[in-house]
């Protein structure tokens, strides 16, 4: 069945280091996939997105890696400051006859420490 | 950036009232979706409607559950009998139209069923 799970349910990086969050996703006829930063009380905010086909995208601050062989996908925030604080979630979009809805992931919680 | 506005952001029942949930619809967007966040849990699919029908719904979307868009106005979601376990966060979720458009979420109505 379609699931996409993260691989830490945590994490907390010092301000100013990098950080990298981990998902794993298991549905092969996915083929956009996006990532989602939730603060408390509020709706998912999209961060960035990428296609399968392509392996990297970069925004600012932020890059997402996708690796299709072992269906993971990864986002890396650079130079983590305090509003980076948040749940993230990733989430897969498969393409079946043309119907379209987001699966998203467990969400890990991102705690950037002073 | 448009913004999706739900409302109300908050909406305390009781057990077997009928609540509606409202979404105002950004313009020309064309697909809706409904999604549930259970209190520390994922969000979850309920249903997708675009073309006043609905396209996809998951099996959380109950006899209980409806949707509707009369005359182009705010996309509702409909609670006939509401149950202690209905309580989450609902978000709308819209997309622009076919193709690998972003999908941009409400800030969410928060039901509580007493």
């Amino acid at each position: 069945g379609e699931s996409v799970g993260l691989h830490l349910p945590t994490l907390s990086v010092q301000e100013g280091d990098n950080s990298i969050i981990n998902c794993a996703y298991s549905n092969s006829a996915s083929d956009y996939f996006i990532w989602y930063k939730q603060e408390s009380g509020k709706g998912p905010q999209f961060i960035i997105d990428i296609r399968s086909n392509m392996d990297k995208r970069q925004g600012q601050r932020v890059t997402v890696l996708l690796n299709k062989t072992v269906k993971h996908l990864s986002l890396q925030i650079a130079a983590t400051q305090p509003g980076d604080s948040a749940v993230y979630f990733c989430a897969e979009n498969p393409i079946i006859q043309g119907a379209q809805k987001l699966v998203f992931g467990q969400g890990t919680r991102l705690t950037i420490n002073p | 950036e448009p913004e999706v506005t739900q409302t109300p952001s908050h909406q305390v029942t009781q057990m077997g009232q009928e609540v509606i949930l409202r979404c105002v619809p950004i313009s020309n967007h064309l697909y809706f979706y409904w999604y549930r966040q259970i209190l520390g849990q994922k969000v979850e699919f309920l249903v997708s409607f675009y073309n006043n029908e609905i396209s996809e719904k998951s099996e959380i979307f109950d006899d209980q559950f409806s949707v509707e868009r009369p005359d182009g106005s705010n996309f509702t979601l409909k609670i006939r009998s509401t149950k202690l376990e209905d309580s989450a966060m609902y978000f709308c979720a819209q997309r622009q139209g076919e193709g690998y458009y972003g999908y941009t979420f409400g800030s969410g109505t928060r039901l509580t069923v007493v």
